[in-house]
């Protein structure tokens, strides 16, 4: 148990739904992120909310929709996905020191996305 | 981009026998960190390293960050069959945010009882 927790843990989509995953996480940080984790490549950073406000997007196709309302609460918004679009999708928080930070994240448990 | 090689990609090994696996970069970090994932769950952080030179364990786990910042290694002595999993090296600098890690494309570690 991380304190990130992550739902649904398994989706199948077709390319025309739109779905969202859910991130809560229980630890008081004030950052939370979205990386995507295909087989064979290495974690993919894809968004960054920091104090509830978006501070990156490692130029992600608009299909993906992050929404961050509180710092405890995270979604992705999935619409007119493609099947390389399939992968586990990974949330994860930690708590940002302005010039003391240490790269230490939290993971949840990831959902695995599968679109067809 | 900044980019990790890491390797072994796998390895399958005995109950009992010493692991090592390790990150090499073309450009240098200020900080080196290990993470594992179990099976079906998300990685956790095993060791950081912040400091060129240094040398840390953890339990049965040793990790160093290389003199010259640009790769670290993991060593796991006696391994046990919890230790089964994907081994992830990242790299960070300061100045970022926690979340711009670069990472290894993972070591996938197998342990026959």
């Amino acid at each position: 148990e991380t304190g990130v927790t992550q739902t649904p843990r398994h989706l199948v989509m077709g390319m025309t739904n739109k779905k969202s995953l859910k991130c809560e996480q229980h630890l008081g940080h004030n950052a939370m992120y979205w990386y995507k984790q295909s087989a064979k490549k290495p974690l993919e950073l894809m968004f960054v909310y920091s104090l509830e406000e978006r501070v990156e997007n490692n130029s992600v196709p608009s299909r993906f929709s992050p929404e961050c309302p509180n710092s405890s609460h995270l979604f992705l918004h999935l619409h007119t996905l493609q099947p390389e679009d399939s992968a586990l999708y990974l949330c994860a928080s930690s708590q940002d020191r302005e010039g003391a930070n240490t790269g230490e994240l939290f993971f949840g448990e990831g959902s695995r996305l599968t679109v067809l | 981009g900044q980019q990790l090689n890491q390797s072994p990609q796998s390895m399958f090994i005995q109950e009992g026998e010493d692991v090592s696996m390790n990150c090499t970069s073309s450009s240098i970090f200020n900080t080196w960190l290990w993470y594992k994932q179990d099976p079906g769950e998300g990685p956790v952080l095993l060791i950081a390293l912040y400091k060129a030179g240094e040398l840390t364990s953890n339990g049965r786990l040793t990790a160093q960050f290389g003199i010259t910042r640009k790769d670290s290694f993991l060593n796991i002595s006696a391994s046990i069959p919890s230790d089964v999993g994907i081994y992830f090296c990242a790299g960070y600098n300061y100045g970022g945010s926690q979340g711009n890690l670069i990472f290894g494309k993972g070591t996938k570690l197998s342990v026959k009882p």
